[in-house]
Formats: structure tokens, sequence, C-alpha cells
């Protein structure tokens, strides 16, 4: 079983600076990652698919990176629309299976 | 544009049968490639995967509760139909209908949610 471990739990940054999120899987994920935003009371709303993909929609200032078992989403000058919990989500082949972690809280500093 | 909607009880009792209907618009469950999730997420916790079915009617379930699922599709009605047997105040969560697109192997259009509470 892949476990996904997110880091860290709770990340505090200003407006207008860069956050760096990270997402460790225990086994080789090639480039099987997504990352999804979430706001109270609100749907997960997709990011990031293939590791580095911007979903449709989604502002520049959102990027992906890693593959293996290192992943990074990081926001590149936050907007105060970005405060939210983050999580991250890997597909696995076999046995298949979608594992989520357990998310990073991105909160104003 | 893609919409998804869950429907169906709010409350269950220990040991029943949750049935949750995925209602959906601007996508067809036959076009090649196309899937529906179920995920689940309780009050304050971390999301997790249920199951999916895809266009071809292949279905997968989370190894972990997968004796107690069941994932059907009805493409004629765009509805793509869920249960999960036995009941538990532990499967108190808010349940989410949601697409996955060809090659993404990811979500891109959830649903609301529809909040289930477990509880004698």
């Amino acid at each position: 079983e892949i476990v996904m471990t997110q880091s860290p739990a709770t990340l505090s940054v200003s407006p207008g600076e860069r956050a760096t999120l990270s997402c460790r899987a225990s086994q080789s994920l090639s480039s099987n990652l997504a990352w999804y935003q979430q706001k109270p009371g609100q749907a997960p709303r997709l990011l990031i698919y293939g590791a580095s993909t911007r979903a449709t929609g989604i502002p520049a200032r959102f990027s992906g990176s890693g593959s293996g078992t290192e992943f990074t989403l990081t926001i590149s000058s936050l907007q105060s629309e970005d405060f939210a919990v983050y999580y991250c989500q890997q597909y696995n082949n076999w046995p298949p299976r979608y594992t989520f972690g357990q998310g990073t809280k991105l909160e104003i500093k | 544009q893609i919409t998804l909607k869950e429907s169906g009880p709010t409350l269950v009792k220990p040991t029943q049968t949750l049935t949750l209907t995925c209602t959906f618009s601007g996508f067809s469950l036959s076009t090649s490639g196309v899937g529906v999730g179920w995920i689940r997420q309780p009050p304050g916790k971390a999301l997790e995967w249920l199951a999916l079915i895809y266009w071809d009617d292949d279905k997968r379930y989370s190894p972990s509760l997968k004796s107690r699922l069941t994932i059907t599709k009805d493409t004629s009605k765009n509805r793509v139909v869920f249960t999960m047997t036995n009941m538990d105040p532990v499967d108190t969560a808010t349940y989410y209908c949601a697409h996955e697109p060809y090659g993404s192997d990811a979500f891109d259009i959830w649903g609301q949610g529809t909040m289930v509470t477990v509880s004698s």
C-alpha cells in the first residue's frame, strides 16, 4: 500500500510570498500525481495532474514538479484566495487505487 | 459544462446500506476513457477514495472497503449509483462524486457533496 505524506501540516505565509508544499510517496509513482485545493465548505478543485500539468483555468502562479517519490506544489505569489487546504493524490496501476495525502493547511501569516 | 450532483439519504442507521446516486451532465459515460468516482471526507479529515467506474464498465474499489462497496452506471440516464453496506458511525462523512477525464488519473470536476450521518 502506497502512503502519501504531505509536509508541513500547516504552512504560514504572507500574501505575495512564495509557498512550497511537499508530498512524498512511500513507493515510486512515476508522474501519477495530482494536487487539489479545498476551501471550507467546498468540494476540492483540481490544480495539477500528471505531476506538472495545470488543469483548465488554473492560474500560472500554481506549478507542480517532481517524479518518483518526491513532489512539490509551488504557488509563486500568494493571493488572498489561495489560503486553503491542499491535498496531493496518487494513482497506482496495480492494485488500482487512488490515495490522498493528509493535507497541508496554507494559512495567512 | 460538466456538472455532477450527489443525492441520497442524509441519515442512515448502523448496519444499514447506504445508496447514493450521482447525476451528471455535460459528458457521457459511454465516451472512451471517461470515469466517475466516489470520494468521501469525514468532518475535519482528509479525502478518501472509494470507488470508480469507467466508460467500459470497468470498476475499481478501495481495497480496504471493497467487500462493502458496489458501483454501477446507467448510461442512458447519466447516473452512477454507489452502495456501501453495513454502515457504521465511522462512515459519517461528506460523499462526493467526481469526473475523471481520459488519461488524467485525477478528478477534474466534483459534485457539491452530500453529508451522510450514521447514527441510531
